[in-house]
């Protein structure tokens, strides 16, 4: 079974810095693109980021410069470093992994149970 | 950026109805469509992917059509598990995008 687990929300103030990682087990290490997504208090979802096997990424233009994606294969591990914050950037964060390699398309089959991020003064 | 608009954004129906929810995206995007189903304080859950394709262990009540701009989530009879925020999510190219949500509500 898949499992996604988020640590490192908590309660920052703007401008800060925040580190959020997510454990991932029972998926094949390195094999899943990863993402992160996030949903602001009482709204939709807004996709941030991805990172590929092999490293490559991607990243939504809100978060362009300030976040950075990147994963350590050997631990299973997904990071977002999250630099510069804003009061706009609160939300509940979620991991989500895609498919199996080779297949890259874009959708999630797997998701954490969310962090939540709090930036406020 | 891809802009994808959902309709409606609330759905009142009943046990048994039949539901049909809209995605268009403001561009093509091919069959690079993804429904999920939210319920609250949870994790989404995928539904449907390709525009299409059934996810293994969802109920085939669920259904998903479309291609190019205009796509349909379809659940053939309503059960009371399905009560829930539905979102489609284009991937056809970045910055990937999800629509606004459509809340399915109790009649």
């Amino acid at each position: 079974e898949v499992q996604l687990v988020e640590t490192g929300g908590g309660l920052i103030h703007p401008g800060g810095s925040l580190r959020l990682s997510c454990s991932a087990s029972g998926i094949a290490d390195g094999s899943h693109y990863m993402s992160w997504v996030r949903q602001a208090p009482g709204k939709g979802l807004e996709w941030v980021s991805v990172i590929y096997k092999g490293g490559h990424t991607q990243y939504a233009d809100s978060v362009k410069g300030r976040f950075a994606i990147s994963r350590d294969d050997s631990n299973n591990i997904v990071y977002l470093q999250m630099n510069s914050l804003r009061v706009d950037d609160t939300a509940v964060y979620y991991c989500a992994g895609g498919p199996l390699y080779p297949d890259s398309s874009g959708y999630y089959p797997y998701w954490g149970q969310g962090t939540l991020v709090t930036v406020s003064s | 950026d891809i802009q994808m608009t959902q309709s409606p954004s609330t759905l009142s129906a009943s046990v048994g109805d039949r539901v049909t929810i809209t995605c268009r995206a403001s561009q093509g995007i091919r069959t690079y469509l993804a429904w999920y189903q939210q319920k609250p304080g949870k994790a989404p859950q995928l539904l449907i992917y390709s525009a299409s394709t059934l996810q293994s262990g969802v109920p085939s009540r669920f259904s998903g059509s479309g291609s190019g701009t205009d796509f349909t989530l379809t659940i053939s009879s309503l059960q009371p598990d399905d009560f829930a925020t539905f979102y489609c999510q284009q991937y056809n190219s970045f910055s990937w995008t999800f629509g606004q949500g459509t809340k399915v509500e109790i009649k």
